[in-house]
């Protein structure tokens, strides 16, 4: 069965600076990738998206990712954090049947 | 504006009781989604709709049920068959179920 990994649970940064939340895909060779942030209490907010073509995305509120085919991973980075991007987040992928299988989140906490 | 709105934003219910959740979208997509949330656990799917007066189970259907006469309307009923529905529900849209979702503000249901 194919599925989303995302192997932290809950990260830790310092305001300023850099982040990166890791994500294994397990299907497809060329998968429909996304990249969701949630706020405490709302709903999830798109960040980005991969479907074909480069491989380093960028997203909005100042977030890129990077698909390695020979990782099978989709991380998202982010060169400085801000506490406003304290949230959950969760990477998504496109399965066998055309639906998106969320992984589970990682809880990001920024520390002043 | 286009997007998704859930209503209410809380709602409180006795145990024994049902309770319909509402969904709207503007946004003419076709499919519809309907999420529980838990603390720990992500998204997890309860029903689906591709097109109107069409829905299909999702991974935890048990306990609920959906309609969908309207294109853009997909309301959630909690029965009193749900046997632990405190939760936060998230419903989305999208225009096929291969692409990016767009997700509602939630409505968290508490059952006293």
């Amino acid at each position: 069965a194919q599925s989303v990994t995302q192997p932290d649970i809950h990260i830790t940064v310092s305001e300023g600076a850099s982040l990166e939340l890791r994500c294994n895909y397990s299907y497809g060779a060329t998968p429909y990738l996304f990249w969701y942030v949630q706020s405490p209490g709302q709903g999830l907010q798109l960040l980005l998206k991969y479907f074909s073509g480069d491989t380093l995305v960028q997203g909005i509120k100042g977030f890129e990712a990077e698909f390695k085919r020979s990782q099978s991973s989709f991380n998202l980075r982010k060169p400085s954090v801000h506490w406003s991007d304290a949230a959950e987040y969760f990477c998504a992928e496109v399965d066998a049947g055309n639906m998106l299988t969320f992984g589970g989140g990682t809880r990001l906490m920024v520390k002043p | 504006d286009g997007g998704i709105t859930q209503s209410p934003k809380y709602l409180f219910r006795k145990e024994g009781q049902n309770v319909t959740l509402s969904c709207e979208q503007n946004l003419n997509h076709d499919a519809m989604y309907w999420y529980r949330q838990d603390p720990g656990q992500g998204l997890r799917l309860i029903y689906y709709s591709q097109i109107v007066n069409d829905f299909q189970k999702g991974d935890i259907a048990e306990g609920y049920s959906v309609s969908r006469e309207k294109k853009e309307s997909f309301p959630l009923t909690v029965t009193s068959a749900q046997k632990n529905p405190t939760a936060f529900y998230l419903c989305a849209s999208s225009i096929e179920t291969y692409n990016e979702q767009f997700f509602g503000p939630g409505t968290r249901l508490t059952v006293l």
